[in-house]
């Protein structure tokens, strides 16, 4: 049973387009989040919400949307894509934004734009 | 603000050798310490944490203590196996749970 499970695992996608990458999380956890991960393999929080609610969105830009149909679910919507998107992108689940809780991460999804 | 870090990698080692890669922090506050490991092509995968000063996490055979008078969260092991060549990430906790993560470091075991 896959705990954060986040769709599709692989995207290769043109320039421009716009695409979605989907996360549900079966751990019955009240927050999420989404990470990027960029080739040199660092990792960087984008955002989290809190019951449905947005607490952190960091300096990204406005191409990207999350959006949160229910607790279980955070889904990342991207406009325009560019080269630089290109990275993997991992959902991610806690019980709550208490610090010292334990993160728990998705596979995550490869993104390459071409 | 926060930040993570770590030594330089990659680092390789012999199987049954001891292991330290060595971990530092700035923070505000009392943060949480965590060691996450990505192993190739796979997601990433809690090590160990530790959430208070002096505590030591340990996690098949891993061990790193939170030294709040040195702001450390070292990771040890003392005999590596093949198994355990992967990605090692050291990361702080803050307000909302916010990860602040290290740079990582490549660690290849040879049998």
């Amino acid at each position: 049973d896959t705990a954060v499970s986040q769709t599709p695992k692989y995207l290769v996608t043109q320039m421009g387009n716009d695409k979605s990458i989907k996360c549900e999380q079966n751990l019955g956890h009240d927050t999420m989040y989404w990470y990027k991960q960029d080739s040199k393999k660092f990792l960087k929080i984008m955002f989290s919400y809190n019951n449905k609610e947005l607490i952190i969105n960091e300096t990204v830009p406005n191409r990207f949307s999350p959006k949160s149909p229910d607790k279980a679910h955070l889904n990342l919507h991207i406009n325009s894509l560019e080269l630089g998107d290109s990275a993997v992108y991992f959902c991610a689940s806690s019980t709550g934004p208490d610090s010292g809780n334990t993160i728990y991460f998705g596979e995550g999804s490869w993104l390459t734009v071409v | 603000g926060n930040s993570v870090t770590q030594m330089e990698g990659p680092v390789t080692l012999s199987e049954e050798a001891f292991l330290t890669i060595n971990c530092t922090y700035t923070a505000t506050g009392y943060p949480s310490l965590f060691w996450y490991v990505q192993y190739p092509g796979e997601g990433l995968q809690l090590l160990l944490k530790a959430t208070k000063a002096d505590d030591k996490g340990s996690n098949k055979g891993f061990e790193a203590t939170y030294r709040k008078e040195t702001t450390s969260f070292h990771l040890e092991k003392g005999s590596v196996q093949v198994s355990d060549s992967a990605v090692y990430f050291c990361a702080l906790s803050g307000a909302n749970s916010k990860l602040t993560f290290g740079k990582g470091i490549t660690l290849s075991v040879r049998p």
